[in-house]
């Protein structure tokens, strides 16, 4: 148990689907990340959010719609996916953006697109 | 643009064996480097290094920094099938627009057989 919670963990979705992936931490965190895992290729940062405001658009695709209502929750809004969008998202949590502390990082959701 | 390596990209074990696995970087603004482990779910932290020459340890687990030559060493010894995982290791970078951003490497899958 991380602290940080993704739901749902699995999804398959076509690609005119629109879905939405969700992250709630407990650890009273004030940065929240979105992260992206495909095979083979190193973690990559999607979206940073520091105090529920965007700071770091890591020139992300607009099918992919990043949401910060508080500093708990985080959801990563999906529409119009490609098949290279299938991947494991991550979600992290960590006191600050500064990096003075780690980030801990949730389960993932597995996407999956037809 | 911030870059991070890993060696070995794979490494197969026997119980009880010593592994050393690396990690280069080139991080502007550079302000510490972390390790993780990666079993089929979330990155779990192991250790955050920012001074070099000092070793973090935590049970058979240990970690030395070395800032001139821009690299990280991870080790463990007495090896055993429980540390079978994908290790990442991440340069934090402390400056400007990248404040706090994690690059991560490809991550070494290590396999420990009985």
């Amino acid at each position: 148990e991380t602290g940080v919670t993704q739901t749902p963990r699995h999804l398959v979705m076509g690609m005119t689907n629109k879905k939405s992936l969700k992250c709630e931490q407990h650890l009273g965190h004030n940065a929240m990340y979105w992260y992206k895992q495909s095979a083979k290729k190193p973690l990559e940062l999607m979206f940073v959010y520091n105090f529920k405001e965007q700071t770091e658009n890591n020139s992300v695709p607009s099918r992919f719609s990043p949401e910060c209502p508080n500093s708990s929750h985080l959801f990563l809004h999906l529409h119009t996916l490609q098949p290279e969008d299938s991947a494991l998202y991550l979600c992290a949590s960590s006191p600050s953006r500064g990096g003075s502390q780690p980030q801990h990082f949730g389960d993932g959701t597995r996407l999956s697109i037809l | 643009e911030d870059k991070v390596v890993q060696s070995p990209l794979s490494l197969v074990v026997h119980e009880g064996d010593t592994v050393t696995l690396n990690c280069s970087y080139e991080v502007t603004n550079f302000r510490s480097l972390l390790w993780y482990k990666q079993e089929k779910k979330a990155p779990t932290f192991l250790f955050m290094l920012t001074s070099s020459g000092i070793e973090k340890k935590s049970g058979r687990l240990s970690s030395i920094l070395d800032k001139k030559e821009l690299f990280s060493i991870l080790n463990i010894t007495a090896t055993q099938t429980g540390d079978s995982a994908v290790y990442l290791c991440a340069g934090v970078n402390a400056g400007g627009t990248s404040y706090g951003k994690l690059t991560f490497g490809q991550g070494t899958i290590l396999t420990v057989h009985p």
